[in-house]
């Protein structure tokens, strides 16, 4: 069973529409994340949720917008793409702040 | 200045060659310490924690400076099998920061 997953795997989409990403974690962590990993291999945190509750939000511009319906599933919702949204963006989960374990990857492509 | 610094590389070495990776943090009040490795079009994996007083796992060691503020990693007797890119990674208030990561090629 994979412990964290994302959906979908690859977004290939236009300049101006919206799209989500999907990640579920079946470790029963009691934090999520959202990472961006851009071109240059940079990876930077975008959103961390604790047991449903936001508790980081790094500058990010807000046509992001994280949801936690529960400690389980974390998505994030796109507003607008930009051509500067194109990464690969990466789901990840932990107990206690430790031990981070990520998903495998949401490659995105805006055109 | 980045909150946490690494030589980007490539690193190129033959097998069986040790190679060190160093990084260095800026936040004195960092808590806990990790090593990732990265494959190509991968997601990172947790290759070991950090600890003040260094711990090794096989062919791997990890080492701590809190005086000054870096962190190593010591592969040793490299294997093809090591290509990848080794990320350090910081935890400050309970966010993972990753320096830029280091990548490695190791040749026949």
């Amino acid at each position: 069973d994979t412990a964290v997953s994302q959906t979908p795997k690859y977004l290939v989409t236009q300049m101006g529409n919206d799209k989500s990403i999907k990640c579920e974690q079946n470790l029963g962590h009691d934090t999520m994340y959202w990472y961006k990993q851009d071109s240059k291999k940079f990876l930077k945190i975008m959103f961390s949720y604790n047991n449903k509750e936001l508790i980081i939000n790094e500058t990010v511009p807000n046509r992001f917008s994280p949801k936690s319906p529960d400690k389980a599933h974390l998505n994030l919702h796109i507003n607008s793409l930009e051509l500067g949204d194109s990464a690969v963006y990466f789901c990840a989960s932990s107990q206690f702040r430790v031990g981070y374990t990520f998903g495998s990857g949401t490659r995105l492509t805006v055109v | 200045r980045k909150e946490v610094e690494q030589d980007p590389g490539p690193f190129n070495v033959p097998e069986g060659a040790t190679v060190a990776f160093n990084c260095t943090y800026s936040n004195s009040a960092s808590q806990s310490f990790f090593w990732y490795r990265q494959d190509c079009r991968k997601e990172p994996k947790l290759l070991m924690s950090v600890y003040s007083s260094g711990n090794e796992d096989g062919r791997f060691t990890a080492q701590l400076n809190r005086a000054s503020q870096y962190i190593s990693l010591l592969i040793r007797d490299s294997k093809l099998s090591d290509s990848a890119t080794y990320l350090c990674a910081v935890n400050q208030g309970g966010k993972l920061i990753f320096g830029q990561g280091t990548e490695l090629s190791v040749k026949p």
